[in-house]
């Protein structure tokens, strides 16, 4: 069974360009989410996806930061315009559908190491 | 929401003897806490995980505890390996939220 995928592993723009984030979660997972680690810090929860449907997007730092997950497969994070601060790896993970109160494993991928310049 | 504690931030053992990472959690509703392991340059790995209706959970020298009353958790690796060494992350969800919220991570380094 193939593991969540991330594309690409490493992004370096400038200040100001677009970036787009891909991940394609395992198959049949309908629970998809997306963290950050700036800096060395924590990871932090960005938003959640159950199928295509945003569950929650409480984390996104702001409106520079648009995630689609259309059709319910992969989804993408789109930074437009880019700041010095939206540096760090951004995590993507997975996880089987939920029953009530009964959080099921995230499954990381590998990431992808955002560099602004 | 949710605030995750974790200590401590570096840890360095000699291979053969025991590691323990404490952490905290803030809302009694989480019912939910894995702990991931990161090698540098690696996807966060879930290697153990427990839920609040258990106590103690364990896999091979890997032990989790949790005390609810106290709202705190603790990884316990024993005969530590090199092959340990690696950035762990505790985390706590469930209950309204399904993301989980992380620790700050603890650098354990196994001393061959």
């Amino acid at each position: 069974e193939a593991g969540v995928t991330q594309f690409p592993s490493h992004s370096v723009i400038e200040k100001g360009q677009t970036v787009t984030l891909r991940c394609d979660p395992i198959s049949g997972h309908d629970n998809l989410y997306w963290y950050r680690r700036v800096m060395g810090k924590e990871i932090k929860f960005l938003l959640h996806f159950v199928k295509e449907s945003k569950q929650d997007e409480s984390g996104m730092p702001n409106n520079r930061f648009l995630a689609e997950r259309t059709g319910g497969t992969y989804s993408t994070l789109k930074v437009q315009p880019a700041e010095l601060e939206d540096s760090g790896v951004y995590f993507c993970a997975s996880s089987q559908d939920q029953g009530q109160g009964n959080n099921q494993p995230q499954h990381f991928g590998d990431g992808t190491r955002l560099s602004i310049l | 929401g949710e605030n995750v504690e974790q200590h401590p931030s570096t840890l360095s053992v000699q291979e053969g003897d025991s590691a323990v990472i404490k952490c905290t959690y803030s809302d009694s509703a989480s019912n939910y806490f894995p702990w991931y392991k990161q090698e540098l340059g690696k996807r966060p790995q879930l290697i153990i995980d427990i839920r609040s209706n258990v106590g103690e959970k364990k896999d091979q020298r890997i032990a989790v505890t949790l005390n609810k009353t106290a709202k705190h958790f603790s990884l316990h690796i024993t005969e530590t390996q090199p092959e340990d060494s690696a950035v762990y992350f505790c985390a706590g969800g469930g209950g309204s939220a399904r993301q989980l919220t992380f620790g700050s991570g603890t650098q354990l380094t196994v001393l061959p």
